[in-house]
């Protein structure tokens, strides 16, 4: 079965500071990889996804990702981050012909002026 | 268009209570699913319905009973429930797996918040 590890459970930035999350995942197969945002007192929003293709992936507010298959990883990262950023922030990983997802502990990200 | 609506956004319930929760999705998707969420915590997955059929259920107490009407809907009915299944409470969907090899986005609504007292 495939597992996730969000290696942070508590980030505390600066505004216009940048920001990496670390994502690792563990699966014998090949995996899709997904980022999650929850908002206080939200669901969670898809904020960007690997399926295939390009190892990096962007999302339209500034967040980007990179699939590393060597190091079995898929940190998200913001060069410049807002005080609406802060939220909590979930990677989750699926496999093929599976409709589980397998979430990480969620990482908060705290926003500071 | 990649909006799932939920109904009601809070409710407050007895352990005697019957009650329902509502979802629905307008983007065509035929798998659907429940997810309970405790506070700090990841979501969990409770059920899958694909093409209007029961795929997974995750071993959940029979005080939670799904239903899937119609390839839109979604709804969980909750009987008897005790407080510890108060949490915020979250529809998914997405495409059905139908070839080998097959995945698809899972995109969530704003989710129930769910109090039992």
């Amino acid at each position: 079965a495939q597992s996730v590890t969000q290696l942070d459970s508590q980030v505390p930035v600066f505004e216009e500071a940048p920001v990496e999350l670390r994502c690792n995942y563990s699966s014998s197969v090949s995996v899709y990889l997904f980022w999650y945002v929850q908002y206080p007192n939200q669901g969670l929003q898809l904020l960007l996804k690997y399926l295939s293709g390009s190892t990096l992936v962007e999302s339209i507010n500034g967040f980007e990702a990179e699939f590393n298959k060597s190091q079995t990883s898929f940190h998200l990262r913001k060069p410049s981050v807002h005080i609406s950023d802060t939220a909590e922030y979930f990677c989750a990983v699926t496999i093929s012909n599976d409709y589980k997802l397998s979430f990480g502990a969620g990482t908060t990200v705290t926003v500071r002026a | 268009d990649t909006e799932v609506t939920q109904t009601p956004k809070h409710l407050v319930m007895g352990m005697t209570n019957k009650k329902s929760l509502k979802c629905e999705q307008h983007m065509g998707h035929r798998a659907m699913y429940w997810y309970k969420q405790k506070a700090k915590k990841p979501p969990e997955l409770m059920f899958v319905y694909s093409y209007e059929k029961l795929s997974i259920n995750e071993s959940v107490p029979s005080r939670f009973s799904p239903e899937c009407p119609n390839s839109s809907l979604l709804n969980l009915h909750l009987h008897a429930l005790q407080p510890e299944d108060s949490a915020l409470y979250l529809c998914a969907s997405s495409q059905p797996i139908r070839f080998s090899g097959d995945t698809d986005t899972q995109y969530f609504g704003p989710g129930t918040r769910l109090t039992v007292l």
